[in-house]
C-alpha cells in the first residue's frame, strides 16, 4: 500500500508570504504528526492530529498552525515566513494514538528567500 | 527540559566492521524510545524500538541496549553493508503518547568504508 505522500516536495517562498503543505497518511492511520528538521535544531515536533483535532503541539510560535480532515489528510500552514524557518517539513503517520509505529513522508523542503 | 543528544556527529567504520551509536536522553519519565534511520533525501525509517521496562532488543542485525540508571541508549549495527550508510536519530517518548509525540536527538552520521 501506499506510502506518506507530502506535496509538494519542493517549494521557494519570500519573506512574509504564508504556505501550506499537504500530508497524506497511509491509508487506514489517523494520527498525522509534523516534525520540522533543520541542521541547527534537528527535528523538532510541530503538533499532533487525530480525529480533526489537535491533540499534541510542539514549541513553536502561532504562525505555525495546521488542520486535519475527515479523512485524516493534514495541511499545515506558517504565515508571515521568515527566513529561519526554511527547513524540510516532515509528516508522520500512525494507525492511531498511542500506537508504537510512525511512518515518515519524504518531507517537503521548504526555502524563505 | 526535554532533550535527546550527547553523539558523535559523525562515525566512520570499516564494512563489516560493528558499529555502535550512542544516545543519552534526559527525560526520566520517557516510556519509548526508537532509533530511526534517515538516508538522503529520504524522511526517517524505523529501525528499532525499545520500551524502558526493558534492556536489550535484537532485531535483524541490530542490537538496541537501555541503560536507565545512567539514561543512555545505544544501537549495534553488526557486520555494517555500505547500505547501512545514513544518518541515526534517536528519539524518545515521553509518558504514554507512543510515536506521535517524538523527541528527537542530534543524529549521528554513519558512514562506511570499502
Amino acid at each position: 500500500k501506499a506510502g506518506v505522500t507530502q506535496t509538494p516536495r519542493y517549494l521557494i517562498k519570500t519573506r512574509g508570504q504564508q504556505v501550506t503543505l499537504s500530508c497524506s497518511p497511509i491509508s487506514g492511520h489517523r494520527s498525522v504528526s509534523w516534525y520540522q528538521q533543520t541542521p541547527g535544531q534537528g527535528l523538532q515536533f510541530l503538533f499532533e492530529y487525530f480525529s480533526e483535532t489537535q491533540r499534541n503541539k510542539g514549541n513553536f510560535p502561532g504562525r505555525f498552525s495546521g488542520r486535519q480532515f475527515s479523512n485524516s489528510r493534514s495541511e499545515m500552514n506558517v504565515s508571515t515566513l521568515e527566513l529561519g524557518d526554511s527547513a524540510l517539513y516532515l509528516c508522520a503517520s500512525s494507525l492511531t494514538r498511542g500506537a508504537t509505529e510512525a511512518f515518515f513522508g519524504q518531507g517537503t523542503r521548504l526555502t524563505v528567500v | 527540559g526535554e532533550s535527546v543528544g550527547l553523539h558523535l556527529p559523525t562515525l566512520s567504520v570499516q564494512e563489516g566492521d560493528n558499529s555502535i551509536i550512542n544516545c543519552a536522553y534526559s527525560n526520566s519519565a520517557s516510556d519509548y524510545f526508537i532509533w530511526y534511520k534517515q538516508e538522503s533525501g529520504k524522511g526517517p525509517q524505523f529501525i528499532i524500538d525499545i520500551r524502558s521496562n526493558m534492556d536489550k532488543r535484537q532485531g535483524q542485525r541490530v542490537t538496541v541496549l537501555l541503560n536507565k540508571t545512567v539514561k543512555h541508549l545505544s544501537l549495534q549495527i553488526a557486520a555494517t553493508q555500505p547500505g547501512d550508510s545514513a544518518v541515526y536519530f534517536c528519539a524518545e517518548s515521553p509518558g504514554l503518547q507512543g510515536a506521535q509525540k517524538l523527541v528527537f536527538g542530534q543524529g549521528t552520521r554513519l558512514t562506511i568504508n570499502p
